[in-house]
């Protein structure tokens, strides 16, 4: 069945270090893949996405994602990180029936930031 | 201009009642969503609207009904709230049922004493 998984619960990184959330998907064919950032109390904001074409996708306040085939990743990354930055963050898939698709979340990972 | 947005932000009710949750999307946007966020921070989709149209309807309680008077709007009524309804439930939309880009709301968080 198609999924997703984020293997990291919890993670705390300092102020100024660089950062990277995993994400692996299980996905028979080409994956849609995006990630979303919920800060405390907040929304889903849509970081970045990717479709097709360069594997490396920019997103929005200053990450990127790798998608790696080989490995069925698409892990979130920046190199320094904001005390702003500290949020939930949610690796998903849109999943397909017919033309009609769902978003499939991973679990999502706790971003805290120290100072 | 919210892209997305949801009323009321926050609901606090007794178990037994019955609530409303409203969504409007001013983006154009042919299809509309609702998901669930629990307790632990899971998100799944309940419900999805293509034109007004029904077109996903996941394992979710009879209780829960969801209503699109139009377009642009994807309501969410509950009846005979329970305890385990209590979550963060998002509206979402995006341009066409096949589009792959999802625009979430600000979320609405229910909680049932």
């Amino acid at each position: 069945a198609q999924s997703v998984t984020q293997p990291d619960i919890h993670i705390t990184v300092s102020e100024g270090a660089s950062l990277e959330l995993r994400c692996n998907y299980s996905y028979g064919a080409t994956p849609y893949l995006f990630w979303y950032v919920q800060s405390p109390g907040q929304g889903l904001q849509l970081l970045l996405k990717y479709f097709s074409g360069d594997t490396l996708v920019q997103g929005i306040k200053g990450f990127e994602a790798e998608f790696k085939r080989s490995q069925s990743s698409f892990n979130l990354r920046k190199p320094s990180v904001h005390w702003s930055d500290a949020a939930e963050y949610f690796c998903a898939v849109v999943l397909y029936s017919g033309n009609t698709g769902k978003l499939i979340f991973g679990q999502g990972t706790t971003l805290q930031v120290k100072p | 201009d919210t892209a997305v947005s949801q009323t009321p932000k926050y609901l606090v009710t007794q178990m037994g009642n019955d609530k409303s949750i409203k969504c409007e999307q001013n983006l154009g946007h042919d299809t509309m969503y609702w998901y669930k966020q629990d307790s632990k921070k899971f998100l799944k989709i309940m419900f999805s609207y293509n034109n007004k149209e029904l077109i996903i309807n996941e394992t979710v309680p009879n209780r829960f009904s969801p209503k699109s008077p139009d377009k642009a709007h994807l309501n969410l009524h509950i009846n005979s709230l329970e305890l385990g309804d209590s979550a963060v439930y998002f509206c979402a939309s995006s341009q066409r049922r096949g589009e792959n880009t999802i625009y979430f709301g600000e979320g609405s968080w229910l909680t049932v004493v």
